[in-house]
């Protein structure tokens, strides 16, 4: 089955600095990539996807890279503000499928110092 | 609308004792899920379903039990409950096996 790994698993950015965290997959029939981003004590929610139809996605300071040939995708967030301060899991599935649902990665604990 | 609703929020169990938690969905979403989240770690899918009548075991099934009788209710037994299953879990649907929306997460503790 798939397999994602996620690094690095803690991250300290000074407020204003970029943040980058990257995931890589074993399955190369995945085709949906999404990012959650979890404060403390609340549900994971979505803030930005990429199918493998695309190389490449933004959204005001988020932005998401993936390369389909080496099995990896990135987050990125450039001017990180300390709202920023919570764990961010990507995960994969092939969408379609019946039999594939998403797989998590282990999180990345990110840190934003005022 | 209220989404994906989870109850109760938090549990205390004694080992040995049974409980369901109860997830419901009001976006007639056909995929559901049961993921199970332990302190600082990663979300671990328990079971999903991708239709009434129709389930599916995840990474860690064991010790668990799930029906889907309907679109939108998709309920979580634990049985003989351990304190290896001391953990927060969250439900989710989804419309295929993309966005996946949680609900709030029940907090259970077994002692």
């Amino acid at each position: 089955g798939e397999n994602v790994e996620q690094h690095p698993s803690t991250l300290s950015v000074q407020e204003g600095d970029s943040a980058v965290i990257k995931c890589t997959y074993s399955d190369s029939a995945s085709n949906y990539f999404p990012w959650y981003k979890q404060e403390l004590g609340k549900r994971p929610q979505l803030i930005i996807d990429i199918r493998s139809n695309v190389g490449e996605k933004k959204d005001q300071r988020i932005a998401v890279t993936l390369n389909k040939t080496a099995k990896h995708f990135s987050l990125h967030i450039t001017e990180t503000q300390p709202e920023d301060s919570a764990v961010y899991f990507c995960a994969a599935s092939i969408e379609t499928s019946g039999n594939t649902p998403l797989v998590f990665g282990k999180g990345t604990r990110l840190s934003v110092i005022a | 609308n209220a989404g994906v609703t989870q109850t109760p929020k938090f549990r205390i169990l004694k080992i040995g004792q049974s409980m369901t938690l109860q997830c419901t969905q009001d976006m007639n979403h056909n995929y559901m899920y049961w993921y199970r989240q332990d302190p600082g770690m990663g979300l671990k899918l328990i079971y999903y379903s991708v239709g009434a009548g129709i389930t599916d075991k995840g990474e860690v099934p064991n010790g668990y039990n799930v029906s889907r009788s309907t679109t939108e209710d998709f309920p979580l037994r634990l049985e003989l409950a351990a304190p290896s299953q001391t953990s927060v879990y969250f439900c989710a649907s989804s419309y295929s096996f993309s966005e996946a929306f949680f609900g709030q997460g029940t907090r259970l503790t077994v002692v």
